[in-house]
């Protein structure tokens, strides 16, 4: 079975605090995607990153980066600097490889960022 | 492109009433998704199309839930009778498979539908 954990429900920070959310997936397949996506509170969901599970290299875009690592089933994501604008709930799914098969989301973590 | 587009934004209903949401996907996209948002179950699936065919509605949470796609530019999700518990926000989403059914394109979401039953 497919699974996405985020553990942090809640986090509230300073601005230009770095941050970092977490997310752990399980799978038993041996190549999937992962994806984060943003949702701030106007309600619509922001695509950001998806990742090839058989490509493990770090990504980074402005104040965002994605840390992937395959030997703990983890796809964290860091925002350097947070901003105002960075408060939203950020989702992390998983998908498997292959024709079209569902996302699988993880319950969300709602990020706070206070000036 | 417009993006994803749904109507309406807000429905507030009373409960036993029909309630139909609608979607415009993203012109080119062969994929749509209709997802449901609540605080105690997160985001559903509730069901998705390929070209206009219902592949997996297995989400859909019973009979008083039904979706059409009678072309590749509009869909809609209905709810007949609507109950309290149907409270939520509808997302639909859509996204295209390239070619040798490999690719892993993301699903761009429209800004959901935010439905009250009274």
């Amino acid at each position: 079975a497919q699974k996405v954990t985020q553990a942090q429900t809640e986090i509230s920070v300073v601005e230009k605090e770095d941050v970092t959310l977490d997310c752990v997936y399980e799978t038993r397949d041996t190549t999937y995607y992962l994806f984060w996506y943003k949702q701030p509170p106007s309600g619509e969901l922001v695509f950001l990153i998806r990742r090839n599970s058989f490509d493990e290299q770090n990504e980074i875009s402005g104040r965002y980066s994605w840390n992937f690592q395959k030997s703990t089933s983890s796809f964290n994501f860091t925002i350097t600097a947070s901003q105002v604008v960075d408060s939203a709930v950020y989702f992390c799914a998983l998908r498997k490889v292959g024709g079209y098969n569902k996302l699988i989301f993880g319950a969300g973590t709602r990020l706070a960022v206070h000036p | 492109d417009a993006g994803v587009i749904q109507s309406p934004r807000h429905e507030v209903t009373e409960m036993g009433q029909e309630v139909t949401l609608r979607c415009k996907p993203i012109s080119g996209h062969d994929y749509l998704f209709w997802y449901r948002q609540t605080m105690m179950r997160g985001l559903e699936l509730l069901i998705y199309f390929n070209n206009n065919v219902p592949i997996d509605d297995s989400g859909m949470p019973e009979d008083r839930f039904s979706a059409k796609m009678p072309n590749a530019s509009f869909s809609t999700l209905k709810i007949q009778p609507s109950e309290p518990r149907d409270s939520a926000v509808y997302f639909c989403a859509s996204s295209f498979l390239a070619g040798g059914g490999s690719s892993y394109n993301e699903q761009f979401f429209g800004p959901g539908t935010r439905l009250t039953v009274l």
